[in-house]
Formats: C-alpha cells, structure tokens, sequence
C-alpha cells in the first residue's frame, strides 16, 4: 500500500533556530496537510495546500510558519524561530481531489524545542 | 463544521465486540461520517465511511440512523492491538480542505 513518508523521525532544536520538516506525500494525490499533536492532546489542523498554494489554514499557522512544494515529489514545512509551545508531533498528510475525507498520514516527526 | 461528541473512555474484553457511538446533531445534508483509528505516536487511520444505512468492510461496520444525528462504529471480536483513539468526524463530501479530529473516544482492550 503507499504510504506517506516523513523525515526526520525525531527533531531537535533550540529554541529561535529555524526547522525543516518534510514529506513525500502518495504520488497521485493532490492535496497535502499538515497537522500537529501536542502530547496528550488532540490533532490539530495547521494548514491545507493544493495546486502550489494554500487552501485553507488555521489561526495556529501563523507567519512563523510556511509550507512549500520545492518539486514534484516532496512537502515542507518551515518554522522560522521555533518557540517552546511549538513542541508536537508534526504529521503530514495527503489525499486524492474528490475524497477528502480520506487522508493518509504519515508517522510524523517529533518536533523537540529546548 | 459539524461538532461531534463521543465518549472519552471505555474498556472492553478481548474477543468482545465494542460499539462505539458518536453524537453529530447538525449535519448537513452534504456531510458525510468518517471514522479515523490513531495509536499511540502514529498518524490517524482512516477506518470507514459513511452518508446512512449500513456501511462494512474489512476492519468495521459503520450503523447510521436515518436522521443521521448520530453513529455507531462497531467492531467485531477487538483484540488488543485494536487499543487506540478513533475519532468521529463530519465533514462535507467533496468540498473539504480542513478536516477537524475532536478529542476522539480511547478504546481500551483487556485481556
């Protein structure tokens, strides 16, 4: 079955410093997400994006924050100067256009800010 | 968007079949009912879909009155791998680019 991958598995970094996290999202599909996940707390929506530009994004995804799609395969998202509160679980996802109620995630990366 | 409400916690008994039931008064008439499975530190699961009556696959069934204010996901004879947090989730088909997860229902299996 494909699968959404992510890289790194586990992020850590000081607190300020800039974060790279990405993704390979299904090949054929065409909307990507990112969500994040607290510790004990729900998962949370940041933003969506579809056809090279943001769809929708929520009050969480703030100007610290940007996602890309530098080529055909891969998904990024950038924390400019992370903050302690933006530790999480940070899970990618993708879906197809007409069934966006199925996302397929990735295994995340363990966002750690010190 | 809308809200769901499910119940926090429960237990069950490997072998037993567990009912899970979420509440989702206004939907609309465009929504449809997806239920997601998420273990601990991994991404959420699609599990199954719904618009009303009866849907079953591999994994569960999904019962959805004909109001459709509420569902069930039933799945058959849990084992303890099938301990996880599944979300209940109504969203409209085919237009929706922010899918929300609540705070989901932790199913516990004991053996």
């Amino acid at each position: 079955e494909p699968e959404v991958t992510q890289t790194p598995s586990h992020q850590v970094t000081q607190m300020g410093q800039e974060v790279i996290l990405r993704c390979v999202p299904i090949s054929n599909h065409l909307y990507f997400y990112w969500y994040r996940q607290i510790l004990g707390q729900k998962v949370e929506f940041l933003v969506s994006f579809y056809n090279n530009e943001i769809s929708e994004k929520s009050e969480i995804f703030d100007d610290q924050f940007s996602v890309e799609r530098p080529d055909g395969s891969n998904f990024t998202l950038k924390i400019r100067s992370t903050k302690l509160e933006d530790s999480a679980m940070y899970f990618c996802a993708s879906s197809e256009y007409r069934d966006r109620e199925k996302l397929f995630f990735g295994s995340g990366t363990q966002l750690s800010v010190l | 968007l809308a809200k769901t409400t499910q119940p926090i916690s429960m237990d069950s008994y490997e072998g037993q079949e567990v009912n899970i039931t979420c509440s989702h008064n206004n939907i609309a008439t465009n929504d449809y009912i997806t239920w997601y499975q998420q273990f601990p530190s991994q991404g959420p699961r699609f599990i199954i879909q719904g618009y009303k009556t009866k849907v079953t696959n591999e994994v569960a069934s999904l019962f959805i009155p004909a109001d459709r204010k509420s569902s069930t996901l039933s799945l058959p004879r849990v084992s303890l791998s099938d301990t996880a947090v599944y979300y209940c989730l109504v969203a409209l088909h085919y237009g929706n680019n922010r899918l929300a997860f609540g705070k989901g229902n932790q199913v516990v299996v004991i053996p």
